[in-house]
């Protein structure tokens, strides 16, 4: 079984919907993570939660806002982003905060 | 400032020769981690290897390789004899022990193998 998920591995939406992207880990990690790829652009981390709480928050603007129900679950809830939003978004796992990170395949968001 | 410099961008070579992709890293942490990451199309990170500061002896892996250098703060990566499922996007990264273990990637290089 892969050892991260996520759902949906593609998605179109408008600046005014609603939207949410699920990370799903199958590995008895305690720590996840959201990254956002651009395009040119290194990867940035986004989100940190360790046993369900979150741990960092890298200065991501507020129409970004990440749920950790669970340390198998992660949510990243999105309202009214902007087309710059655009990006490939990346889940990860890892044992605790600072060892190694297993990723998802990623959620490719496209903002019109 | 970059932390981590992957100095080629792209790389493009025939089926069977070997590449070797630059990882230069900056820290003043003695305890650090390094780290190389595949990305193929599909998008997922792959992770390869992760090797810490303590630990300078060259790794092998199949048809991987790694180079730790501290002395010149470089930790390259070999393919040799690379095939076609190689081609991919590499990425080099460090966490510190300053920056709480966090991921700094570099801007990653793209490796075209040609059949």
């Amino acid at each position: 079984e892969t050892g991260v998920t996520q759902t949906p591995r593609h998605l179109v939406m408008g600046m005014t919907n609603k939207k949410s992207l699920k990370c799903e880990q199958h590995l008895g990690h305690n720590a996840m993570y959201w990254y956002k790829q651009s395009a040119k652009k290194p990867l940035e981390l986004m989100f940190v939660y360790s046993l369900e709480e979150r741990v960092e928050n890298n200065s991501v603007p507020s129409r970004f806002s990440p749920e950790c129900p669970n340390s198998s679950h992660l949510f990243l809830h999105l309202h009214t982003l902007q087309p710059e939003d655009s990006a490939l978004y990346l889940c990860a796992s890892s044992l605790g905060v600072g060892d190694t990170q297993y990723f998802g395949p990623g959620t490719r968001l496209t903002v019109l | 400032a970059q932390k981590v410099t992957q100095a080629q961008t792209e790389i493009s070579v025939v089926e069977k020769e070997d590449v070797t992709l630059d990882c230069v890293y900056e820290t003043r942490d003695t305890t650090y981690y390094l780290f190389w990451y595949k990305q193929p199309p599909s998008g997922e990170l792959v992770f390869l290897i992760r090797r810490n500061s303590f630990d300078e002896q060259n790794e092998i892996s199949g048809r991987y390789s790694w180079n730790f250098q501290k002395s010149t703060s470089s930790f390259n990566f070999t393919i040799t004899a690379s095939q076609v499922v190689d081609s991919a996007v590499y990425f080099c990264a460090l966490s510190e022990a300053s920056n709480d273990y966090k991921l700094s990637f570099g801007a990653g290089t793209t490796v075209t193998v040609r059949a």
